[in-house]
């Protein structure tokens, strides 16, 4: 069964600290990997996307990894901001377009000042 | 600027009471998508149109049905909401491109009295 595991559910960081939020996936076939940010009340807006050949991807201050091998992903905050405050959803695509998209259930960031 | 709109962004509606929930794209991309996303889950497909070709999930209830008058308007129908219905509704669009991202809207959010 195509699952896409996140964690930790939630998290709290001062501002200013660094984070990672992790993603395990067992999507096959495996066409892609993205990282959406949701803020509350809000749809979700893409941060990265990651083909198979992909290690590393950033915008700005979030850097995404991925390890195709261990199925696994990450999403690195650096310096974060209370703006960061957030859901953020790691999605896998397992087809063509946004038609076979398996949605992780979100790590609900807080960032406190 | 390029964007997907929905309207309303709140809707109440009394149970069973037909609904319509719109949305418009300017980015003129071929695929619309409508999910259900209901409190601390993962957003859930509904359906998707290419272009004028209706798609629906296995699992969509009867009672949701959708509209696609031209490439920018896509509504969905709710012919008689329950207390279960209520929901935020996420449309969103993407090229037909199997790494391109989502584009949402920001969503609206019905409440069925």
């Amino acid at each position: 069964k195509n699952q896409v595991e996140q964690s930790p559910q939630s998290l709290i960081i001062l501002e200013g600290k660094n984070c990672t939020l992790q993603c395990n996936y067992t999507v096959s076939p495996f066409s892609n990997l993205r990282w959406y940010k949701q803020d509350t009340g809000r749809g979700p807006v893409s941060l990265t996307i990651m083909t198979f050949s992909e290690n590393t991807k950033s915008n700005g201050r979030y850097t995404a990894t991925l390890d195709a091998d261990t199925k696994q992903s990450s999403l690195h905050i650096t310096a974060s901001q209370l703006s960061d405050s957030a859901s953020y959803i790691c999605v896998v695509s397992a087809g063509q377009a946004g038609t076979a998209l398996i949605f992780g259930k979100g790590t609900t960031l807080s960032v406190s000042s | 600027d390029a964007m997907v709109i929905q309207n309303p962004r709140y809707q109440v509606t009394q149970f069973g009471k037909p609904v319509t929930l719109s949305c418009s794209q300017t980015l003129n991309h071929n695929v619309m998508y409508w999910y259900q996303q209901k409190s601390s889950q993962a957003p859930k497909l509904l359906f998707h149109y290419y272009d004028k070709d209706f798609n629906n999930e296995a699992d969509t209830p009867d009672n949701f049905q959708s509209r696609r008058p031209n490439t920018s308007f896509c509504f969905l129908d709710i012919r008689s909401p329950g207390l279960g219905d209520a929901a935020m509704y996420l449309c969103a669009t993407s090229s037909w491109d199997g790494n391109s991202p989502l584009h949402f809207g920001n969503g609206t959010r019905l409440t069925v009295t």
